[in-house]
């Protein structure tokens, strides 16, 4: 089974702090994926990556960074928290780079609160 | 318009009911189409998974779509307590590098609830 990994499930950081996600995959997908879902909201793209050092923003990219500087793990950057981005983080990947409708492996979640 | 349409509900039925969750897209290129299964606090799992029109069925489980109208199904037979969770349903087109590549676009869910 392939196993996305989160390193954290919650954390509480205060605002104007740097804060690091970190997720690890298990299965050698080449694409990594950095969800944030919100009540009524659903899930928003924030951030994709299809190989080792390549990133490509996704529909709310502000306020984030990436980096992927191995295969397996692709980590979410927040530079300055704000309590707008107090949310839930989802990471996933996928295989068959170059293929469509791969579907996505998830993981368990970050619950991050920005006070 | 939004690239996925789904229902948030709630949706409350009793054991035993058959359940029908639906998404309604506009984008014609979509050609993968997935249903996820979300329990609380818990990350997005797969559910079904289907290439074009058509319906699969998998146990209790039956996705349905029908590109003309754009329009896809999920119905969840002898539904059970443990069914209680939020679905979403996902697609996908093209394949290559591109903004398409992988990307998945997702309807925001449908929270069900199975009562005993």
């Amino acid at each position: 089974d392939v196993k996305v990994t989160q390193s954290s499930r919650y954390l509480v950081k205060r605002t104007g702090e740097k804060v690091f996600l970190e997720c690890v995959q298990d299965m050698d997908h080449e694409n990594m994926f950095w969800y944030r879902q919100d009540p009524g909201l659903g899930l928003r793209l924030i951030y994709f990556s299809y190989d080792v050092k390549m990133k490509e923003k996704g529909d709310i990219p502000e306020g984030y960074s990436v980096s992927r500087e191995k295969k397996e793990r692709f980590s979410l950057i927040l530079e300055s928290a704000s309590t707008n981005q107090t949310s839930m983080y989802l990471c996933a990947s996928s295989q068959l780079r170059g293929s469509g409708g791969s579907p996505l492996h998830f993981g368990n979640g970050t619950r991050l609160t920005v006070t | 318009q939004k690239e996925v349409e789904q229902d948030p509900g709630p949706l409350s039925v009793p054991e035993g009911a058959i359940v029908s969750l639906n998404c309604t897209y506009s984008n014609s290129a979509f050609q993968y189409f997935m249903w996820y299964r979300q329990y609380s606090r818990k990350g997005p799992e797969l559910l079904m998974y289907t290439y074009s029109s058509g319906n699969k069925e998998d146990g209790r489980f039956t996705a349905q779509v029908d590109k003309s109208s754009k329009y896809i199904s999920l119905f969840i037979r002898d539904s059970q307590p443990s069914d209680s969770a939020t679905y979403l349903c996902a697609m996908t087109g093209l394949g290559g590098r591109g903004s398409t590549l992988g990307r998945l676009y997702f309807g925001r869910g449908t929270q069900l609830t199975v009562w005993p």
